[in-house]
């Protein structure tokens, strides 16, 4: 079964940091394009990164720019965000996402998610 | 880059279609084909319903279909079940592998 499982989420103090992580399974973890969007809680979903099969080509939506870095070690199958300077903006629910490939353009698997909560 | 606009709310009777508009510009909706929708259901992931505009992963019923006029993408939902109240997403590809989602609009079934 093609799966993708998020992990690291929690409560973290303004200012303060978090790495999350999303492992795939059940297909070539290396070769597709993967993505992280976020939800704030009654709100829509936002894009705010995405890397490549290599890992070679990055890209971070302005909101987090300078904050959050995303990363993969396809060796491990995973994904990872590591975010800083969290402020209460940035809680929500964070999903990993699989481009479907093939010059098609949308997410075609999704994690469950894992909530991001920034607060003192 | 702002949010694509979609209506807050539509509903409809069972068996009744709707539809949901999804207003871009000449940056994101007007500009690529590339215009996919996602339903998600409270507390769940979203699910990929339409792709590239109008086309549908295996799997996803035909009563969903997809369509753009312009810088406005539309999303139909034919026959209307009560397994489709859920909130549904658009979503643009803006170039250079960044993306822009919709408001999102939530579906009631009456």
């Amino acid at each position: 079964e093609v799966q993708l499982v998020e992990s690291g989420g929690g409560l973290v103090e303004p200012g303060g940091s978090l790495r999350l992580s999303c492992e795939g399974s059940g297909f070539t973890f290396s070769s597709y394009e993967m993505n992280w969007v976020r939800q704030a809680p009654g709100q829509g979903l936002e894009w705010i990164s995405y890397i490549s099969g290599p890992g070679s080509t990055i890209r971070l939506a302005d909101s987090v720019k300078g904050r959050f870095t995303i990363s993969r070690d396809n060796a491990r199958n995973s994904l990872h965000l590591q975010m800083s300077s969290l402020g209460v903006e940035d809680t929500a629910v964070y999903y990993c996402a699989r481009d479907y490939g093939d010059n098609s353009d949308a997410f075609d698997i999704w994690g469950q998610g894992t909530m991001v909560t920034v607060s003192s | 880059q702002s949010a694509l606009t979609q209506p807050r709310s539509v509903s409809g009777s069972p068996g009744q279609s709707v539809t949901i508009s999804c207003t871009g510009t000449s940056s994101d909706v007007g500009h690529f084909d590339y215009v996919s929708w996602y339903q998600q259901h409270p507390g769940k992931a979203p699910k990929l319903l339409i792709y590239d505009v109008t086309k549908r992963p295996s799997g996803v019923p035909g009563r969903f279909s997809g369509s753009k006029s312009g810088y406005t993408a539309s999303l139909t939902i034919s026959g209307l079940q009560a397994e489709d109240e859920a909130t549904y997403h658009c979503c643009s590809y803006l170039g250079s592998y960044r993306k822009v989602f919709g408001t999102g609009t939530e579906v009631t079934v009456l």
